[in-house]
């Protein structure tokens, strides 16, 4: 059965730092991967996926991803953060029964101090 | 293009009451999905569908929950006799084919049992 773990609930990081948040799922077959943010009260949007080939995945916002299958990791990077990155980060894994729903993390709250 | 619409946004009923969300997907697309994310949680599957056809209700608590994507008209997701263990953000997601492709959230929409 499929699987997500983002290990960490709470990241506090300065504005310009680099980040990187850490993602890791348990899945039998070829992963489709995804993160989004949420910011309070809002819904989803997506940063970016994997669905197959380059493992370095550029998305929006400054934000890349990179899938390392022998680590089983997603993790998300960015390399200057901004204070209006602070929100909540979902990593997701697609489905390996076909029907297409997502298997979300528990979500990564990130801080921006000045 | 609008996004994915949901409505309302935010609903509170007294225990025992129905509560009725709807999704209107995005323009084009006929896959809808709906989630549950309870507080300090990440989302969790309820159910799939497609046009007039539920594809996979795995998610969905055995009673009282009922989901429907209709020829015509938006998608409903109703809950009869709601109990305060319902208070959850509900979301909703399009996309215009199965998998593996991407799903695209709604603002949700926060429901308070009272």
């Amino acid at each position: 059965a499929q699987s997500v773990t983002q290990p960490d609930i709470h990241i506090t990081v300065s504005e310009g730092a680099s980040l990187e948040l850490r993602c890791n799922y348990s899945y039998g077959a070829t992963p489709y991967l995804f993160w989004y943010v949420q910011s309070p009260g809002q819904g989803l949007q997506l940063l970016l996926k994997y669905f197959s080939g380059d493992t370095l995945v550029q998305g929006i916002k400054g934000f890349e991803a990179e899938f390392k299958r022998s680590q089983s990791s997603f993790n998300l990077r960015k390399p200057s953060v901004h204070w209006s990155d602070a929100a909540e980060y979902f990593c997701a894994v697609g489905s390996e029964t076909g029907a297409n729903n997502l298997f979300f993390g528990t979500g990564t709250r990130l801080t921006v101090i000045p | 293009n609008a996004g994915v619409m949901q409505n309302p946004r935010h609903l509170v009923r007294r225990r025992g009451q129905e509560a009725r969300l709807r999704c209107s997907p995005m323009k084009g697309h006929s896959h809808v999905y709906w989630y549950r994310q309870l507080p300090e949680e990440g989302l969790k599957f309820m159910v799939y569908l497609q046009k007039e056809n539920i594809i996979d209700e795995s998610g969905m608590p055995k009673e009282r929950f009922s989901a429907e994507f209709p020829k015509e008209g938006p998608s409903i997701l109703r809950i009869q006799q709601v109990v305060r263990g319902d208070s959850a953000a509900y979301f909703c997601a399009s996309s215009p084919q199965g998998a593996p492709d991407t799903q695209y959230f709604g603002p949700g929409t926060r429901l308070t049992v009272l």
